[in-house]
C-alpha cells in the first residue's frame, strides 16, 4: 500500500516554464488537495477535488490548474512559472468527500523557480 | 470564516519536561479539529483528531489534546518530551460545506527538544 505519491521530489524551472506536478493515491480517497507550504505561513490550499471529475478552487489558485479523470490521480500543473511559487507541494487525500477523516500526505515536492 | 492561530511559531524544552503547544481557533460551525506533524523534509502526518465524540483526544507516541469549547482552544500536549519529537506541529480546522470539507491550517509551531 503506497498511499499517496508524488513525483518529482525536486524540480528547478526557469521563469516562463510549464510543469505538472503527479500525484496518485491507491486508497480509493474520494477527496485530494493540494497545499503550498512556505516559511511562517503553513500550508495554504490551491486546488481540490471531491471526486473524479470535480474540483475546485482553494485560497491560492492564480498560475494553476487542476484535473481528476479518474479516482486515483490529482495533477497540478504550473502554466507559466513564476519565482513567486518557489515552494514546497504537498498532494493530500481523504476517505470521504462528506466526512472528514484527516489527510494522508504525500512526501512534497520541492520546486525552486529560477 | 474559520481561522487557526498557534500561539508561538517556536518552542523549546527539555528532554522529560512538559510539552504544550497551544492552538486557537474560529469557526462559525462546530469544526473538526486535527493536529499534525511534519518531520524534516516529510510530508505532514496525522496525530489526533478531535470529531465531538469525546473532548479529550487521545494520539500516537503519548500526545493527546483537549476541546475547549468556551476557550475556543485544542491545545497539544505530552508529559514527557523525547528527543525524537522534535519536528514542526500544525493545527487545522475543518468544517463541511456544499462541496466537501475545507481545512485551514495554522503557521505552524517548531518543537525543540533540548537534552
Amino acid at each position: 500500500n503506497a498511499g499517496v505519491t508524488q513525483t518529482p521530489k525536486f524540480q528547478v524551472l526557469k521563469t516562463g516554464q510549464s510543469m505538472t506536478l503527479q500525484c496518485a493515491q491507491d486508497m480509493n480517497h474520494e477527496y485530494m488537495s493540494w497545499y503550498r507550504q512556505d516559511p511562517g505561513m503553513g500550508l495554504r490550499l490551491i486546488h481540490y477535488s471531491v471526486g473524479a471529475g470535480i474540483t475546485d478552487q482553494g485560497e491560492v489558485p492564480n498560475g494553476y490548474n487542476v484535473s481528476r479523470s479518474t479516482t486515483e490521480d490529482f495533477p497540478l500543473r504550473l502554466l507559466s512559472a513564476a519565482p513567486s511559487q518557489t515552494s514546497v507541494y504537498f498532494c493530500a487525500s481523504s476517505y470521504r468527500r462528506t466526512q472528514n477523516y484527516g489527510y494522508t500526505f504525500g512526501s512534497g515536492t520541492r520546486l525552486t523557480v529560477v | 470564516a474559520q481561522s487557526v492561530t498557534q500561539l508561538g511559531s517556536h518552542v523549546s524544552v527539555s528532554e522529560g519536561a512538559l510539552v504544550l503547544l497551544r492552538c486557537n481557533y474560529s469557526s462559525s460551525v462546530p469544526p473538526y479539529l486535527f493536529w499534525y506533524v511534519q518531520y524534516p523534509n516529510q510530508g505532514l502526518q496525522l496525530l489526533l483528531k478531535y470529531t465531538s465524540a469525546a473532548t479529550l483526544v487521545k494520539g500516537i507516541n503519548d500526545f493527546e489534546a483537549e476541546f475547549k469549547k468556551s476557550e475556543t482552544s485544542f491545545h497539544l500536549t505530552k508529559p514527557s518530551a523525547h528527543m525524537s519529537d522534535a519536528a514542526e506541529y500544525f493545527c487545522a480546522v475543518s468544517v463541511s460545506n456544499t462541496g466537501g470539507f475545507k481545512t485551514i491550517f495554522g503557521a505552524g509551531t517548531r518543537l525543540f527538544v533540548k537534552a
